[in-house]
Formats: structure tokens, sequence, C-alpha cells
């Protein structure tokens, strides 16, 4: 596997239920983030992590919890969703968080969505 | 007020010639970076092209090319010889130097290349 893989790729789940997207980074880099991708809306940050520790936390619904076990490994937990949580949610990477050029690399995505 | 703006919602290209995609940004730190991401119909985000703040010359990445006008905030993407292939969203995002965890994006431009 090389560069950034997510799964799943696609994920349905009710409102009650409890799921998690995973993200896994092969580039070796120090930083991993979370975004939602809505439908005509910029994408939204929802978590950094810089070696394995959270950074950022940008107003996120407490029923989103973020797991990063190791730098290469970045979890997302979810559980009591809403149907506006029905997004696109892309894991990204990025050498780290100490220089404006170091871009980001993504995952594929997982498209979500909440019944 | 909005980090990046990208006023055109979609465009339309011929293919084999030139189009330009508009983004402006807004920041008062000294030192950020400006990317640009394409994403096809697929979800993955693919990191096309970086300009530095301090970079005297406009970025260039194969038939991408960054046309840098810092007086205006202005961080406008060319791509030359359009092909089929390009017909994605485009996104245009900054990372400022001080807030290294941010990554601002704009909403995008859909372009589409007609044969």
């Amino acid at each position: 596997e090389t560069g950034v893989t997510q799964t799943p790729r696609h994920l349905v789940m009710g409102m009650t239920n409890k799921k998690s997207l995973k993200c896994e980074q092969h580039l070796g880099h120090n930083a991993m983030y979370w975004y939602k991708q809505s439908a005509k809306k910029p994408l939204e940050l929802m978590f950094v992590y810089s070696l394995e520790e959270r950074v950022e936390n940008n107003s996120v619904p407490s029923r989103f919890s973020p797991e990063c076990p190791n730098s290469s490994h970045l979890f997302l937990h979810l559980h009591t969703l809403q149907p506006e949580d029905s997004a696109l949610y892309l894991c990204a990477s990025s050498q780290g968080l100490d220089r404006p050029y170091y871009e980001q690399y993504f995952g594929p995505g997982t498209r979500l969505t909440v019944t | 007020a909005q980090k990046i703006t990208q006023t055109q919602p979609g465009m339309f290209v011929q293919e084999k010639e030139a189009v330009t995609l508009d983004c402006t940004y807004d920041t008062s730190d000294p030192s950020y970076g400006l990317f640009w991401y394409k994403q096809p119909s697929s979800g993955e985000m693919i990191f096309l092209i970086y300009q530095g703040s301090y970079d005297q010359q406009n970025a260039t990445e194969g038939r991408y090319s960054l046309n840098f006008q810092k007086a205006r905030k202005s961080a406008n993407l060319v791509i030359s010889a359009s092909q089929l292939g390009d017909s994605a969203m485009y996104f245009c995002a900054m990372r400022e130097g001080r807030t290294g965890n941010q990554f601002y994006f704009g909403t995008g431009t859909s372009l589409t290349v007609i044969p």
C-alpha cells in the first residue's frame, strides 16, 4: 500500500449505530488530519494530530471521537450520528505542522450516509 | 472573513486550450503557503502545485502554473493544453506559518473539459 488509505470507502449507518473510520498513511509523516466535505461547502477541518497528540479540535460534536494510536494510524469513532453528518470524510497526512510548505496528502475518503 | 475565495463555481474549457481558475486569499501572516488540489469524481484530493509567500518566481509543475500576485493576494491556477482528464473539482488552499495546524480551503471550482 502506498500513500494514504481509508476504510471503508462507503458506509451506511443508522442514527443509533457505532462505527469507526480508519486511516493509514505509509509516507512516514508526523501529522494527520480528519476533514468533513459536504456538498457546496469548503472542506471543514475536524481534527489534527501531530506525533499522536491532538493539536486541533475545531468545535466538533462529541459524537465524533478521534483516536491516533501511532503516527501511521488515525481513527474516527462515530456514534449516535445525525442525518446532517452524511458527507465525505477525508483523511490527510503531512510531514509536519511547523512549515507552511508541507502539503497534505489525502486518502480517497469514506462516503458516509446516516439514515 | 473568508480566508480563501474561489468565485467561479463552474468553468468550461475546450480541449487543448488553457484555462485560469481564480483564487484570492486573506491573511496578515507574512509567511504562508498556497496550494492547489484536484478532486476527481472518485473523491481523492490530489496535490497539484505549491507557492510560498517568499517565493520570487511563480510555481510551475508540468502543465500547471500558479499566477501569484502577492499585492493583490491572488493565486490563480493556470492549466495549459487542457485534457479530458482535467475535468474535476479544483480547490485552492492556504496554510499560515503561525497557525500551521490550519489548512483553509475554498469552495472549489468545477472544471469541465469539452472535447
